[in-house]
């Protein structure tokens, strides 16, 4: 079946020590995003890609980055993670991003900042 | 800009109904609406495009009225598969002209109970 996956499912790391989480997809999507969600809260975009096109929303950190080498792989940094950073992480993908366009997430990686 | 659902929570017992309402200060073209599961991805439900439709997924069915900016999800005959957080997504203008990116209200928890 046609999926969005997340590696890790759960990833712990200490303060300060980047960490990479992974996303990949075989849905040949155009377009992929990456959300932050913190508990009981909504899911915050950070930044997308549209094709190779990098889109980074205002208000994300430096300290988070990202890379799209290729169509079905997309990769978030976070170069040196706070106690502020633990939270799930969350891909998504859709064909395009006009208004009717469905987001598709994957399953999210839960971080752990110690 | 983010959109606003009501009621916050809901506690209902198995085969009631329920009402979960997304309002938006702006014009709206489309809204999404999601259910996540505790610990999960959001699922997708369904997405409304034009003023005044409705659609229905299993007895989860829903209306968009565009004048007043608002959606309406109707959860029929409640069942415990019913439980979780259900989130409306509305469009707003990305950075790439004519792109649209999602905003998610703050969620409105949805318990069932036997």
């Amino acid at each position: 079946d046609a999926m969005v996956i997340q590696n890790p499912r759960y990833q712990v790391t200490q303060f300060g020590k980047p960490v990479t989480l992974s996303c990949s997809q075989t849905l040949n999507h155009n377009v992929m995003y990456w959300y932050q969600q913190k508990s009981s809260q909504a899911p915050k975009l950070l930044f997308h890609y549209y094709d190779k096109d990098f889109n980074n929303e205002a208000d994300t950190p430096d300290n988070f980055q990202s890379r799209r080498p290729n169509t079905s792989f997309c990769f978030l940094d976070i170069r040196s993670p706070g106690l502020g950073d633990a939270a799930m992480y969350l891909c998504a993908t859709s064909r395009g991003v006009t208004a009717q366009e469905t987001q598709y997430f994957g399953p999210g990686t839960r971080l752990l900042v110690l | 800009q983010q959109p606003v659902q009501s009621p916050q929570a809901v506690i209902l017992r198995e085969g009631e109904d329920a009402v979960i309402n997304c309002s938006s200060s702006k014009a709206l073209y489309s809204v999404h609406w999601y259910r996540q599961k505790h610990g999960e991805a959001p699922v997708f439900l369904m997405i409304l495009l034009k003023g005044g439709e409705q659609k229905g997924h299993e007895k989860i069915s829903a209306s968009f009225n565009e004048k007043k900016q608002q959606s309406s999800l109707y959860l029929t005959a409640s069942q415990l598969s019913y439980s979780g957080t259900y989130f409306c997504g509305t469009p707003i203008t990305g950075i790439i002209q004519g792109a649209q990116k999602l905003v998610f209200g703050q969620g409105t928890r949805l318990t069932i109970n036997p």
